[in-house]
């Protein structure tokens, strides 16, 4: 079956501008995540969805990010007024949100160059 | 502090060998899970293995194994019979069920595969 979907692979942008990543989870899964991954480092957290509301926000930097997630499936991460700081590979992962081991399938990333 | 540390940067291993990748971690929960992820240069994020920490029985799948020691609060992966395709950044990573559903991860393990 598909997998997690993430568009665009790359986006170049400039300093200021405002930018969407979008993700598209496994059909089914409840749970969505949303990570940063700057160069050399593991995956940040930023957000969680479960369902429709942002269960988790905390790992958002600051106001300048915001995540939609309107009908349960498809998010959408938005970032204003970018900043060079914020260039990395923005991760998704979705899940069952069932108890267990409960393992986050990733998609392949957006690499987000800021200029 | 830290809550995964993988201290090891890089490693080597010769094809066919046996190789173990650190980590430790820091919780105060006493429900928590253990997971490790594989991430080649590609960049996709993939579930290797994962230990919870109520389970008694050290985790494994195929080549992969995880030495669990709670009391020391390692979680190790162990690749045996390494294969080229190994080569890759190794994430660990917790989650802490008392509190959130997010994935916590560490800096990361180079492996090198040598032939």
């Amino acid at each position: 079956g598909a997998g997690v979907s993430q568009t665009p692979s790359n986006k170049v942008t400039e300093k200021g501008k405002y930018v969407e990543l979008r993700c598209d989870p496994i059909s089914g899964h409840t749970a969505l995540y949303w990570y940063r991954q700057s160069l050399g480092q593991g995956p940040e957290f930023l957000i969680y969805f479960q369902g429709t509301g942002a269960a988790d926000d905390s790992g958002l930097p600051n106001d300048r990010f915001f995540a939609v997630r309107p009908e349960g499936s498809v998010s959408t991460l938005k970032i204003q007024r970018t900043e060079r700081g914020d260039s990395a590979v923005y991760l998704c992962a979705s899940s069952t949100g069932l108890a267990g081991s409960n393992e986050q399938f990733f998609g392949p990333g957006t690499r987000l160059t800021v200029l | 502090a830290q809550k995964i540390t993988q201290t090891q940067p890089g490693m080597f291993v010769q094809e066919k060998e046996a190789v173990t990748l650190d980590c430790t971690y820091d919780t105060s929960d006493q429900s928590y899970g253990l997971f490790w992820y594989k991430q080649p240069s590609s960049g996709e994020m993939i579930f290797l293995i994962y230990q919870g920490s109520y389970d008694e029985q050290n985790a494994t799948e195929g080549r992969y194994s995880l030495n669990f020691q709670k009391a020391r609060k390692s979680a190790n992966l162990v690749i045996s019979a390494s294969q080229l395709g190994d080569s890759a950044m190794y994430f660990c990573a917790m989650r802490e069920w008392d509190s959130s559903y997010k994935l916590i991860f560490g800096s990361g393990t180079r492996l090198l595969v040598r032939p």
